[in-house]
């Protein structure tokens, strides 16, 4: 089955320092999605990319589809403490399911 | 707008229970649900998708006669944990697909399930 490979797993910045995470895959995808998770909630809808080469902002967060529908990356700008939690890539596929990467645990040092 | 909500948020119960977990599109109609099972520190993992009028559909080794789901309406979908096992404590978490919207899905709250 499709799989989508995220890394970092894991990232301890300080509080101001950029962040960047990508996603690949095996499979092409016609939408990519980011979400971000909390603990104890479901994740909520950063951003939603639709077309290979996109790029869309959202506030202090950018992300782009790659050119092959492949691919993807997220970047948060001068991160803040409320950044905390965990991003998830995700792929959309044509019957709307949508699989999920394993996810990158954002960590901001005092 | 566009709120899903899920009942009960977390519930516990007794192996061999049976639980019967809620997913509701609060401000517009779903045609479409689906359901996702997140262990700790664990990514979501699709289970199935719920179908308002017609049989749920289950990915590769999820088993259909243990994790029951029901869409009678367009607005609510039922996840059904039958025989509860411990190995069955988890996140539960569904998502709707907007009737109106081009397919775009909206994530519910999350159920946490756990079995003793």
């Amino acid at each position: 089955g499709q799989q989508l490979n995220q890394s970092p797993q894991s990232m301890f910045i300080q509080e101001g320092e950029d962040v960047s995470m990508n996603c690949t895959s095996s499979s092409i995808f016609n939408t990519w999605l980011w979400y971000k998770q909390e603990p104890g909630e479901g994740p909520v809808l950063l951003i939603a990319l639709y077309k290979a080469g996109e790029l869309t902002s959202n506030g202090r967060l950018t992300a782009q589809f790659g050119i092959t529908r492949k691919d993807s990356f997220l970047n948060i700008s001068a991160s803040i403490p409320s950044d905390v939690g965990i991003y998830f890539c995700a792929g959309q596929l044509r019957d709307d399911k949508i699989i999920f990467g394993k996810g990158t645990r954002l960590h901001i040092l005092p | 707008g566009a709120v899903v909500s899920q009942h009960p948020s977390w519930v516990i119960c007794k192996s061999g229970t049976s639980v019967k977990i809620e997913c509701r599109s609060l401000d517009f109609q779903a045609t479409t649900m689906f359901w996702y099972r997140q262990f700790p520190k664990q990514s979501l993992m699709l289970m199935a998708t719920s179908n308002e009028g017609s049989k749920a559909t289950y990915e590769q080794g999820v088993e259909k006669d243990k994790f029951l789901i029901n869409h009678a309406s367009l607005t609510l979908s039922t996840l059904t944990v039958t025989s509860a096992h411990p190995e069955d404590s988890s996140f539960y978490i569904c998502s709707a697909r907007h009737l109106g919207k081009s397919g775009e899905q909206y994530f519910g709250p999350g159920t946490r399930l756990t079995v003793t």
